[in-house]
C-alpha cells in the first residue's frame, strides 16, 4: 500500500512565524502534491512537483514556497505565517503513469494564531 | 462560476438504501474522473478512477461518468454505516493529468 506521512496531525503557531510543512511517501512516485481543504472551498492545490528540484504553482501559491530536494519528500514552507492560513493541509503523491490517481497524506490541522 | 459542482448535501440515509452523489462540471477537456471518500479528519483516499464515459463498478459501488452532459455520478448500493464519509469527486484532463479539479464533498450519513 502507498504510504504517504505528514510530519504533524496538528501544529499551533503564531503569526510572523516560519512555519514548515513535511510530507514523505514511500511509493517512489514522481509526482506529489500540496493542497489546502477549508469549509465551502474545497481542495486547492497550492503546488506540485513533477520532479526532484523541479515545482510548479497550483491555484493559490501566494504566501508559500515549497522544495523538494528527494524524490520522496515534499515540504511546504509558510514564510511568514498568517491567520488567514489557519487550515487543514493535505500532501497528495501519485506515479507517472498514472498521475490523476493520488494518494493523500492524512492532513495536517494548523492553527495560526 | 466553479469548474466542478458538487451536490453539496448533507446526505442522510437509512443502511441499505441506495445512494446516488452527482457532480456537473464545465470543462470539455475533463477526461479522468475520480471519486474519493474522506472519513472525519482523514485525508482523502481515492475510491474509484474513470476514464473518459461509461461505467464502472467495484462492489457496491458504481462510477457513471456522461459525457454529454458533463455529468457523473457515484452509486453505493447496499448502504452501511461505514460509508458515512465525505465523498469528493475530482476530474482532470489529458494535458494536465496531474492536476485535478476537485468538488467541494458531500457529506453522507448512512444511520443503522
Amino acid at each position: 500500500d502507498v504510504k504517504v506521512t505528514q510530519s504533524s496531525r496538528y501544529l499551533v503557531k503564531r503569526t510572523g512565524e516560519k512555519v514548515f510543512l513535511e510530507c514523505v511517501q514511500d511509493m517512489d512516485h514522481e509526482n506529489m502534491f500540496w493542497y489546502r481543504q477549508d469549509p465551502g472551498l474545497g481542495l486547492r492545490l497550492i503546488y506540485f512537483s513533477y520532479d526532484v528540484k523541479m515545482k510548479e504553482k497550483g491555484d493559490i501559491p501566494e504566501g508559500y514556497s515549497v522544495s523538494r530536494e528527494k524524490k520522496e519528500r515534499f515540504s511546504l514552507i509558510l514564510e511568514s505565517a498568517s491567520t488567514n492560513q489557519t487550515s487543514m493541509y493535505l500532501c497528495a503523491s501519485s506515479p507517472q503513469g498514472a498521475r490523476e490517481t493520488q494518494y493523500f497524506g492524512p492532513g495536517t490541522r494548523l492553527l495560526v494564531l | 462560476q466553479k469548474e466542478v459542482e458538487q451536490d453539496p448535501g448533507p446526505l442522510s440515509v437509512p443502511e441499505g438504501a441506495i445512494v446516488s452523489l452527482n457532480c456537473t462540471y464545465s470543462n470539455s477537456a475533463f477526461q479522468y474522473f475520480m471519486w474519493y471518500r474522506q472519513y472525519s479528519r482523514k485525508g482523502p483516499e481515492l475510491l474509484m478512477y474513470t476514464y473518459s464515459s461509461g461505467n464502472k463498478e467495484d462492489g457496491r459501488f458504481t462510477a457513471q461518468v456522461d459525457k454529454s452532459s458533463k455529468y457523473i455520478s457515484l452509486f453505493i448500493r447496499d448502504s452501511q454505516p461505514s460509508d458515512s464519509a465525505t465523498y469528493l469527486c475530482a476530474m482532470s484532463s489529458i494535458t494536465n493529468a496531474g492536476k485535478s479539479t476537485f468538488g467541494d464533498g458531500t457529506t453522507l450519513t448512512v444511520k443503522p
